[in-house]
């Protein structure tokens, strides 16, 4: 029971350029969601967020899209750098549960090329 | 900057044999969480756990495993009778109030042979 999909396992693009990833989710009742970042050996780290109420959220060289109809989100990486290069993945709070359990995606492998 | 420190970093432990993974959790944090990822696998909640008891667990949870906040500060996952496909990295996080990001610790690499 796949409720957040990342159907692009991997990625690649020229430092200098926009990186996309993409995630989708099937749970209407997800109310926020969240990009983490993962390096090999590490634990995930939070980049950036975005409420359901809002369809933009923007920090620095990251943006995320949340798209409610199509129940799609989007992390755009401007402009890519080789630093980040790694595991991204998508994740998810369902706002019917109030334990902020995290549903995860299984995660995009970007490869940043200088 | 707080982190959530999570020890050890690699336990390998015989098939039957019960193990102990420790977290401290940043401190001002309410809400503490065990997540596993089988290698090539996606990140996988097993236990959320609030005002000292447990507030829910996913199927993954069954009785094997145990969760426990022993003092203050740490929190700890016990597996009473580890088996081959317990062997995954496990994650300790927590979350200052339940619906803001969650910070991850490093991970505890668990190899059952």
């Amino acid at each position: 029971d796949q409720q957040v999909k990342q159907n692009s396992p991997s990625l690649s693009v020229q430092e200098g350029r926009i990186s996309i990833l993409n995630c989708d989710y099937t749970n209407s009742m997800f109310d926020y969601f969240l990009w983490y970042k993962k390096y090999p050996a590490e634990g995930p780290t939070f980049l950036i967020s975005i409420s359901s109420i809002k369809d933009k959220n923007e920090d620095g060289r990251f943006t995320v899209f949340l798209n409610k109809s199509a129940k799609h989100l989007s992390l755009h990486i401007v402009p890519s750098q080789p630093g980040d290069s790694a595991v991204y993945f998508c994740a998810a709070y369902d706002g019917s549960s109030n334990t902020g359990k995290l549903i995860f995606g299984q995660g995009t492998t970007l490869q940043v090329k200088p | 900057e707080p982190e959530v420190t999570q020890t050890p970093s690699h336990q390998v432990t015989q098939m039957g044999q019960e193990v102990i993974l420790r977290c401290v959790p940043i401190s001002n944090h309410l809400y503490f969480y065990w997540y596993r990822q089988i290698l090539g696998q996606k990140v996988e909640f097993l236990v959320s756990f609030y005002n000292n008891e447990i507030s829910e667990k996913s199927e993954i949870f069954d009785d094997q495993f145990s969760v426990e906040r022993p003092d203050g500060s740490n929190f700890t996952l016990k597996i009473r009778s580890t088996k081959l496909e317990d062997s995954a990295m496990y994650f300790c996080a927590s979350n200052p109030t339940g619906d803001t990001e969650a910070f991850f610790g490093q991970g505890t690499r668990l190899t059952v042979v």
